[in-house]
C-alpha cells in the first residue's frame, strides 16, 4: 500500500497526558498537512509543511500543539497536556500537485 | 476568509433516484475546488478537482460541475455503495496559502 499511513489509528489518553501521532506521506510528495475533524464537521486545517519547512500554522494550533517533519519525510504531531476538547480525528494528507491525499486518521479520545 | 457551505446536510434517496449536492463558496480567488468522499471512521478519499467555471469532471455515477459561485455533484442512478459523506473544499491562490477550507459535508444515504 503506497498511500498515506498514520499511526496509531486509535488513542485513548487521560487528560493532562502528552500524545504523539505519526504520519508517513506518499513517498514522492513534498507537501504534508495536518487537519483535525470533529463529529459532523469538515476537516479543519492545522499546519502545513513543504519538505522539512513548516510554512503555515492555523490560529487553532495552540502552543500545546507542535508538529515536525525532520528531513522532509515522515511527520509527527504532538499534543501536550491534553484536554477533553482535543478529542477528535487527526488527519494527515500529502500532495505533489494541488490534490491532497488523506490517511485514515488517528482517533484521539481524551478521558 | 474563504468560506464553503454545503447543502443539504443530509439526503436520503432510493436506489436509482438521481440528485445533486450543492457547494457554495466564497474566496478571494480560486486555485481549485475539490470534492472528497468520506466513509464513517475513514479519511477523505479524493474524487475531483475543478479549476475554472464551466469545467466538468466525471467518474462512474458522479459528475462535478463548477460555476463562479458554486459547484454541484450530480449523482446518477445511485447504488447503496454510494452512501457516504461528500465533502467540498476550496483552495485560494494566495502565496503560502496551501490549506484546504472544507464545508461540513452532505451525508448521503442510498436506500436499496
Amino acid at each position: 500500500d503506497t498511500g498515506v499511513s498514520q499511526d496509531p489509528r486509535h488513542k485513548i489518553t487521560k487528560r493532562g497526558q502528552n500524545v504523539t501521532f505519526r504520519c508517513d506521506p506518499i513517498s514522492e510528495h513534498n507537501r504534508l498537512y495536518w487537519y483535525r475533524q470533529t463529529l459532523g464537521q469538515g476537516p479543519e486545517f492545522l499546519t502545513y509543511f513543504q519538505n522539512e519547512a513548516q510554512l503555515e500554522k492555523s490560529r487553532l494550533l495552540s502552543d500545546r500543539f507542535s508538529a515536525e517533519r525532520p528531513k522532509g519525510s515522515f511527520s509527527t504531531l504532538e499534543i501536550q497536556r491534553t484536554e477533553q476538547g482535543d478529542s477528535a480525528m487527526y488527519l494527515c494528507a500529502s500532495s505533489l500537485n494541488p490534490e491532497a491525499f488523506f490517511g485514515q486518521g488517528t482517533r484521539l479520545t481524551v478521558v | 476568509e474563504d468560506q464553503v457551505t454545503q447543502s443539504p446536510e443530509a439526503l436520503r434517496l432510493q436506489e436509482g433516484e438521481s440528485s445533486s449536492l450543492n457547494c457554495s463558496y466564497t474566496v478571494s480567488g480560486l486555485r481549485g475546488l475539490f470534492w472528497y468522499r468520506q466513509d464513517p471512521g475513514k479519511g477523505p478519499e479524493f474524487l475531483f478537482t475543478l479549476y475554472s467555471a464551466g469545467e466538468e469532471k466525471e467518474k462512474e455515477r458522479l459528475k462535478a460541475t463548477l460555476t463562479k459561485k458554486e459547484s454541484f455533484l450530480h449523482i446518477t442512478a445511485p447504488k447503496p455503495e454510494d452512501s457516504a459523506t461528500y465533502l467540498c473544499a476550496v483552495q485560494s491562490p494566495n502565496f503560502g496559502n496551501e490549506k484546504l477550507t472544507f464545508g461540513t459535508g452532505t451525508r448521503l444515504t442510498i436506500i436499496p
